[in-house]
Order: C-alpha cells, then sequence, then structure tokens
C-alpha cells in the first residue's frame, strides 16, 4: 500500500516570497505523483504530475515540483506566490494500476499580502 | 462542458435516516471515485469502480454502498446515517491508461452532508 505525508499543515508566506510545501511518500512499487489544489467550496484540480521521464515537472502558473527517488519525495516550490495562490493544496500518489490514489492531508497555504 | 456533476451540494439528514448521493461524468471515463474530506484528514477513498459494472472497497466503506448504473454514473448510498458520516463527499472520475501514461482524477464540486 501507499501513503503520503504533508509535514505542514499551514504555510503562511507574504506576497511575492517564495514558497515549498513539503510531500513525502512511502511505497513499494513504482509510483506517480500529483498535486492537487482546491480553492474554497470547489473542488480539487490538478496542478502538476510526475508519471516518468525528466524528475522536475511544472505547471502553468509557475509551479514546479521535483521527485526524488532516493528520498521518496515530491515537495511543490514557487518561487514567487500571488494572492491567488491562497489555496489547500494536495499531494497524491497511485500505483502503476491507477485505480486507487491516496491523499495526505494537505497543506493550506495562505499568501499575506 | 460539465465534468463531472454531483448532486444534492449540501443535505442535512438525522441519524438512522438513508440519502443516496448521485454522480455523473460527461467524458467517456471508465474509473469513478468516492470519496470523503474531513478536516485534517485529507482525502479518504471510499469506494471506487474501474470499469462499469465492478465496484471495489476503498479505505473506508463501512456504512457505504455504491452502484455504477452505466459508464457515466456512479452513486453513493447511506442506509442508515449516523453523525460519523458528517463530511465534504467528492466524486470523481478518470479516463483510460494507455501507453504508460495515467489519466488524472476529475473532480464535482462536492456535497456536504450533515448528519445530527
Amino acid at each position: 500500500a501507499q501513503s503520503v505525508t504533508q509535514l505542514d499543515s499551514q504555510v503562511p508566506v507574504f506576497e511575492e516570497a517564495p514558497v515549498e510545501l513539503r510531500c513525502n511518500y512511502s511505497s513499494s512499487v513504482s509510483v506517480y505523483l500529483f498535486w492537487y489544489v482546491q480553492y474554497p467550496n470547489q473542488g480539487l484540480q490538478l496542478l502538476l504530475k510526475y508519471l516518468s521521464g525528466s524528475t522536475l515537472v511544472e505547471s502553468i502558473n509557475g509551479f514546479e515540483a521535483e521527485f526524488n527517488k532516493s528520498q521518496t519525495s515530491f515537495h511543490l516550490r514557487k518561487p514567487s506566490v500571488h494572492i491567488s495562490d491562497t489555496a489547500e493544496y494536495f499531494c497524491a500518489v497511485s500505483d502503476y494500476t491507477g485505480n486507487q490514489f491516496y491523499f495526505g492531508t494537505g497543506t493550506s497555504l495562505t499568501v499575506i499580502p | 462542458n460539465a465534468g463531472v456533476t454531483q448532486t444534492p451540494k449540501f443535505q442535512v439528514l438525522k441519524t438512522g435516516q438513508s440519502m443516496t448521493l448521485q454522480c455523473a461524468q460527461d467524458m467517456n471515463h471508465n474509473s469513478m471515485y468516492w470519496y470523503r474530506q474531513d478536516p485534517g484528514m485529507g482525502l479518504r477513498l471510499i469506494y471506487y469502480s474501474a470499469s462499469e459494472g465492478t465496484t471495489d472497497k476503498g479505505e473506508v466503506p463501512n456504512g457505504y454502498n455504491v452502484s455504477r448504473l452505466n459508464k457515466r454514473e456512479f452513486s453513493l448510498r447511506l442506509e442508515s446515517a449516523a453523525p460519523s458520516q458528517t463530511s465534504v463527499y467528492f466524486c470523481a472520475s478518470s479516463g483510460p491508461w494507455r501507453g504508460g501514461q495515467i489519466g488524472e482524477l476529475f473532480f464535482g464540486e462536492g456535497s456536504r452532508l450533515t448528519v445530527l
């Protein structure tokens, strides 16, 4: 079975500052990794995903995440955050079947003006 | 361009009452899922259906039943609601796995259920 740990439940950061949201996973098999974002009163939306190939993946709105197999991590970073990035962020893992996705407990990012 | 549609969006039940949450997707996806979201616990999988006609238990199936009515629809039923089932419920779907590429999850907007 897989599991996901998001160590930081809340991350406050000033506007235009950099941010890192941490995600670690455990699995005995190869996995696929995802970051989802949830804005207030909405469902989750895919931010980015790692399936194979380059270990650095990017989203269209400036976020990036790096898959580190040795450290079993998939941390999410953004060099300069905006007010509109305020949301809940979830790290998720799926096994090779894609039938089950396991989510972390989420990190609430608050961008302070 | 509806994607995944859930009904109802809000529901209040008394302990012991039953209800069904409905979910439909218009993306021709094979797989559908029901999750519950609770503060500090993230999303937990209740049931999933990898294809029409099949359903499987997830992490927290007790107290729930599901029906994959057809490829589009996947319903979640609470036969005898309990206060512990107060939560936000999300339906999701994902496309087929092609050539090593896995489909992402598409979520509905959620159904907020309160059991008194």
